[in-house]
């Protein structure tokens, strides 16, 4: 299976900092690569698809990258409703993986 | 805009089986797959398999393999996931999402609200 490894599990941060969340894939994945957000409760919900492609609907301050197997996610101006779990997860190949998941909280 | 609505919460013995469905109502049910991802408490999300309703072709991870069954019936927009001989661990909330095939890989865009299973004695 592919193994993902997402940093940091957990950070803290205050409304309008600059955020990163990153993703390494134990092998290639090519750019099959999403990004969720979930809310205490509620059901994941996609923010971005293949490494970099937003959602319909999805804030312009989110956004992702990826550079090799590693894949980042970025919240440029964090606001009070991101306060949430990030996952990431890949769709190169069966079974889908996700990673362990990064809690971001409010400093 | 699909929406996906799963059913109720349900309370299993040890050794039992479960079978939680998923109704998809917008979009068109055959052009795209059905995952299932469950997440126990306090943990990460998993995903334990899908479907592609059309051809009722199925992919499961080998950690559920013989264990659960997933099946679609298009004249209802309806797929389910069975899970059996069920332990404690199994203890999660199933969601079921819609995966598209994208340029890259596949994305699930529309999630249900999910269905607690509580597995105790």
């Amino acid at each position: 299976d592919i193994q993902m490894a997402q940093s940091p599990s957990s950070l803290s941060a205050s409304v309008g900092d600059r955020v990163t969340i990153t993703c390494r894939a134990s092998q290639s994945i090519t750019s099959s690569l999403n990004w969720y957000q979930q809310k205490p409760g509620k059901a994941p919900n996609l923010l971005i698809y293949a490494a970099s492609g937003l959602k319909s609907g999805v804030p312009s301050r989110f956004s992702g990258s990826e550079s090799g197997t590693d894949f980042t996610l970025t919240i440029s101006s964090l606001q009070p409703e991101d306060f949430a779990t990030y996952y990431c997860q890949q769709s190169y190949r069966i079974p889908y993986t996700f990673g362990q998941g990064t809690k971001l909280e409010i400093k | 805009q699909v929406q996906l609505v799963q059913s109720g919460a349900e309370v299993k013995r040890p050794g039992s089986s479960v079978k939680v469905s998923c109704k998809a109502s917008g979009g068109t049910f055959s052009s795209y797959a059905i995952s299932w991802v469950r997440q126990a408490p306090g943990q990460g999300l998993e995903w334990m398999g899908g479907i592609i309703p059309i051809s009722g072709t199925t992919n499961n991870a080998q950690k559920f393999q013989g264990r659960v069954t997933i099946t679609a019936d298009e004249s209802t927009t309806t797929a389910y996931m069975e899970l059996s001989s069920l332990r404690s661990k199994d203890t999660a909330v199933y969601y079921c999402a819609r995966e598209v095939a994208i340029y890259s890989g596949s994305t699930m865009d529309s999630w249900g609200q999910g269905t607690l299973v509580t597995v105790s004695s």
